[in-house]
């Protein structure tokens, strides 16, 4: 079983349409989680911290369940610019361990 | 501006040979990091290092080496050891090393064997 799960897609969807990326992880002891986006053959860019009482930036929330080993990323009234893969990022003890999940990637159609 | 330099963009390496990607940040950061990502992969852990003239093996060492003399650069050597090295290649760095601290990514290395 991998480290950090993530459904690789990809997503297709319409401007304006609400999309759910799940992301799950091994590590009960994880202490840190992350969604970071990825432009083609680019460097990833964080876009949020994941909280345990959840986050919200804009039009993207962000969740963490710590009982089932679940972070998911919500994202609202979609854009032709989040177009991106979508990068699911768990830190284990001491930040040294970070496990980069292999992204869902996300196509918004005009 | 603060940020980390990766170079060269684009490398090819011939059989037999040893290549050398550079990474260099003005950022003041501790820990620094190389990753291999291969297409529709996730990114891998090759080495890292805390601070200066002490680094660790990652997940994927075999067939790489590298240095860090300098706070500011972390070299990565891909030697003719590492038999599939074709993949797109960043160089990361964190102030402390701690959880919850952003990592800084170069713009990364595509390096491909002719």
């Amino acid at each position: 079983r991998k480290e950090v799960e993530q459904d690789p897609g990809p997503f297709n969807v319409p401007e304006g349409a609400t999309v759910a990326f799940n992301c799950t992880y091994s590590n009960s002891a994880s202490q840190s989680f992350f969604w970071y986006r990825q432009d083609c053959r680019k460097e990833p860019k964080l876009l949020m911290s994941v909280y345990s009482s959840g986050n919200e930036d804009g039009r993207f929330t962000a969740q963490l369940n710590r009982a089932s080993q679940y972070i998911s990323l919500l994202i609202r009234d979609s854009k032709l610019s989040d177009s991106a893969t979508y990068l699911c990022v768990v830190d284990n003890t001491g930040g040294f361990k970070t496990i980069f999940g292999a992204g869902t990637r996300l196509f918004v159609k005009a | 501006d603060g940020g980390i330099t990766q170079s060269p963009k684009y490398l090819f390496r011939k059989e037999g040979q040893n290549v050398t990607l550079s990474c260099e940040q003005n950022l003041n950061h501790d820990a620094m990091y190389w990753y291999r990502q291969d297409p529709g992969q996730g990114l891998r852990l090759i080495y890292y290092s805390q601070i200066v003239n002490d680094f660790q093996k990652g997940d994927i060492a075999e067939g790489y080496s590298v240095s860090r003399e300098k706070k500011e650069s972390f070299p990565l050597t891909v030697t003719s050891a590492q038999k599939n090295p074709t993949a797109f290649y960043l160089c990361a760095s964190r102030e402390t090393g701690r959880t919850n601290e952003k990592l800084f990514f170069g713009s990364g290395t595509q390096l491909s064997v002719l």
